[in-house]
């Protein structure tokens, strides 16, 4: 069973408005580690933002936050204020804490393009 | 920040030939990560290791074999390639939880295709 599912394919949105990423997860461990990360048009894959289970703050990083809504398993990545270079495709994963060796288990991405 | 590399960046081979995918990551990292990249599937593991030595099977292993020959590099052997290992592979790296790891790093990536 997909333990991250990301089902927004792709999205397509305005500059400078804001745009919100949809990825829900499976877990039955207490404890457990939730990212995002970037892959640009040059395949370059890139950490974005992390949020710790156990924290009730949504991270914050630059323009990107997260939406962490623990009782629906669902972690949602916000952009504000796009910019054309936001285009990429936008992966949510998993880290259960359990795991011993850092494993994590990646949605199928969602693709973002930000027309001007 | 991790640097992790990867050679070679662009692969063609024929069905049966024998390829290896060479990593290197030069923060000290205990832990390395190979994966495959294919539309619809993100990414999904196929081998990673805690050190030298060390061997894990992850979720779409076969037809892969993998060896870590020192803490900086982690190889991915393909023995008999066939046209369905044809991807985008990843190598990444990442620090044990208890000094603080948690996210992974990854390198440029691998085009392989075979004909």
């Amino acid at each position: 069973a997909q333990k991250v599912t990301q089902t927004q394919t792709s999205i397509s949105v305005m500059e400078k408005t804001t745009v919100t990423m949809d990825c829900v997860y499976e877990t039955q461990d207490s404890s457990y580690f939730l990212f995002w990360y970037k892959q640009t048009a040059s395949g370059e894959i890139v950490f974005l933002i992390r949020q710790d289970s156990y924290k009730k703050e949504n991270a914050t990083v630059g323009h990107y936050s997260l939406n962490f809504q623990k009782p629906k398993s669902s972690i949602g990545l916000i952009i504000t204020a796009t910019q054309i270079e936001d285009s990429a495709v936008y992966f949510c994963a998993m880290r259960e804490g359990q795991s011993n060796y850092n494993v994590l288990y990646f949605g199928s991405g969602t693709k973002l393009t930000v027309e001007p | 920040e991790a640097a992790v590399t990867q050679s070679p960046r662009n692969k063609v081979t024929v069905t049966g030939g024998n390829v290896t995918l060479s990593c290197r990551q030069t923060n000290s990292h205990n832990y390395m990560y190979w994966y495959r990249q294919d539309t619809g599937h993100g990414l999904r593991l196929i081998h990673y290791s805690y050190g030298a030595g060390n061997l894990q099977i992850g979720d779409v292993p076969d037809g892969y074999k993998a060896t870590r020959t020192t803490q900086e590099d982690f190889f991915l052997l393909l023995e008999l390639a066939s046209p369905s290992q044809t991807s985008l592979y990843f190598c990444a790296s990442s620090e044990r939880l208890g000094l603080g790891g948690r996210e992974q790093y990854f390198g440029p990536g691998t085009r392989l295709t075979v004909l």
